[in-house]
């Protein structure tokens, strides 16, 4: 176990669909990571938070959008969802250790768009 | 641009063979980071360079950062059927952690 949560571990649903995908990060961590990885693709960043605030954005599609709140969970929102959308989710949250800023992640949501 | 490229993108070895894979900028590098990611797993990371020149050692894995800066290898001494996973380089662009395409390994036993 990491120590970064990620829910839900499998998701299928249909296009059109819009679905929600829920991070906790370690404890005292203050960053959140959001990434896809397809099967084609290997690891796209798609944008990072740090205490609440946006701090870099990737190659995020406008359909998808995230947030982290007081709490320091993130949710990464995916909408009109299409059959490209079929990935693993990963959330990884970050400390800086012996001057390395070190990603955890967690252990990724499954999406299935049928 | 801001990408690494990593080559080979596929290794099959014999266990026990060396393995390695290379991770190449056009542009200079603040600093490297490796992770592995076992199939089926999360990635995980495994170091981080940061001086020009840099050898860091864990074990079997050898990590080097090239003298200019602009490309890295990560060297596996003796493959175990263990090692078998992906292994990604990447770069922090301010605040965006960016990875290379992976190289994936795969064990013969």
């Amino acid at each position: 176990d990491s120590g970064v949560t990620q829910t839900p571990k499998h998701l299928i649903t249909a296009t059109g669909q819009r679905v929600t995908l829920r991070c906790s990060p370690r404890s005292g961590d203050l960053s959140v990571y959001w990434y896809q990885q397809s099967l084609d693709q290997g690891l796209q960043f798609l944008i990072q938070y740090y205490n609440g605030e946006e701090r870099a954005k990737g190659n995020i599609l406008e359909r998808f959008s995230a947030q982290q709140f007081p709490d320091l969970h993130s949710e990464l929102n995916l909408s009109s969802l299409e059959l490209g959308d079929s990935a693993l989710y990963f959330c990884a949250s970050s400390v800086v250790a012996e001057g390395a800023n070190v990603l955890t992640f967690g252990a990724g949501s499954r999406l299935t768009v049928l | 641009g801001q990408q690494v490229m990593q080559i080979p993108q596929y290794q099959h070895v014999q266990e026990g063979e060396d393995f390695t894979t290379y991770c190449n900028s056009s542009t200079t590098l603040s600093n490297i980071q490796w992770y592995k990611q076992r199939p089926g797993g999360h990635p995980v990371f495994l170091i981080q360079l940061v001086k020009s020149g840099e050898v860091k050692k864990q074990k079997r894995l050898t990590f080097q950062f090239g003298e200019a800066k602009k490309n890295s290898s990560l060297h596996i001494t003796a493959t175990q059927t263990t090692d078998v996973g992906t292994y990604f380089c990447g770069r922090f662009r301010g605040n965006k952690l960016v990875f290379g395409a992976g190289t994936i390994l795969r064990v013969k036993s």
